[in-house]
């Protein structure tokens, strides 16, 4: 089974508003990193958020990570139709040798 | 600088062919990953490997061998396809251990088995 679960599976907003998107997990990690998915392509990169961190921030996205609750968040600011796409979670195990993914969220931004 | 290339992109086999997916990386990485990706799901991992000569299993190998003979190639194998291996796959590579390195995606390849 995977790693980590998110929530909501599916989220449907306009533009300029704010999106939230949780993952949970279930193991020790090292590090857990964001991934975003257009369709049909591959994953690219978003951020890595570090064990011993608990916020961190790049341009327009905010994650979150609370260790004691096996849980992140990634939240989207001023959202554009451009940021339509999946949007995984993945988290890194302590011995640094696999990442394991979370079953995504699919975000749509209306015009 | 091609970053991970995977070939081929689109690809559809009957069931008991056998059939390799390739993937290089220009970037000398040391970690190399395969994937999968069924509809409306995240990734799996099937293998990886750390270095040139060294293998692991992932979370779901069956069906799948791998070999890593040199650092840049780590081709997938499917000796008897099956339809439940249709799929999307990705390979990914990193400099080095994922604690402190960023992964890096091909585009993915396609697979039916029919």
């Amino acid at each position: 089974s995977q790693q980590g679960e998110e929530d909501p599976q599916a989220l449907s907003i306009q533009e300029g508003e704010n999106a939230t998107m949780n993952c949970s997990y279930k193991t020790s990690i090292n590090n857990l990193q964001w991934y975003r998915q257009n369709s049909g392509r591959g994953l690219v990169h978003l951020i890595l958020i570090r064990s011993n961190e608990r916020e961190k921030h790049s341009g327009r996205l905010r994650v979150t990570l609370d260790t004691s609750k096996k849980s992140s968040s990634l939240l989207i600011t001023a959202s554009r139709a451009a940021d339509t796409a999946s949007y995984f979670c993945a988290t890194v195990n302590n011995a640094g040798n696999m990442l394991t993914f979370g079953g995504g969220t699919r975000l749509m931004v209306k015009p | 600088n091609a970053g991970v290339t995977q070939t081929p992109k689109f690809q559809v086999l009957k069931t008991g062919q056998s059939m390799t997916l390739q993937c290089a990386q220009d970037m000398n990485h040391e970690y190399m990953s395969w994937y999968r990706q069924d509809p409306g799901m995240g990734l799996r991992l099937i293998h990886y490997s750390v270095g040139a000569g060294i293998t692991d299993q992932g979370e779901v190998p069956n069906g799948y061998n791998v070999s890593r003979s040199t650092t840049e190639d780590f081709p997938l194998r499917l000796l008897s396809a099956a339809p439940s291996q249709t799929s999307v796959y990705f390979c990914a590579s990193s400099a080095g251990p994922l604690s402190g390195n960023t992964i890096y995606f091909g585009e993915g390849s396609w697979l039916t088995v029919v």
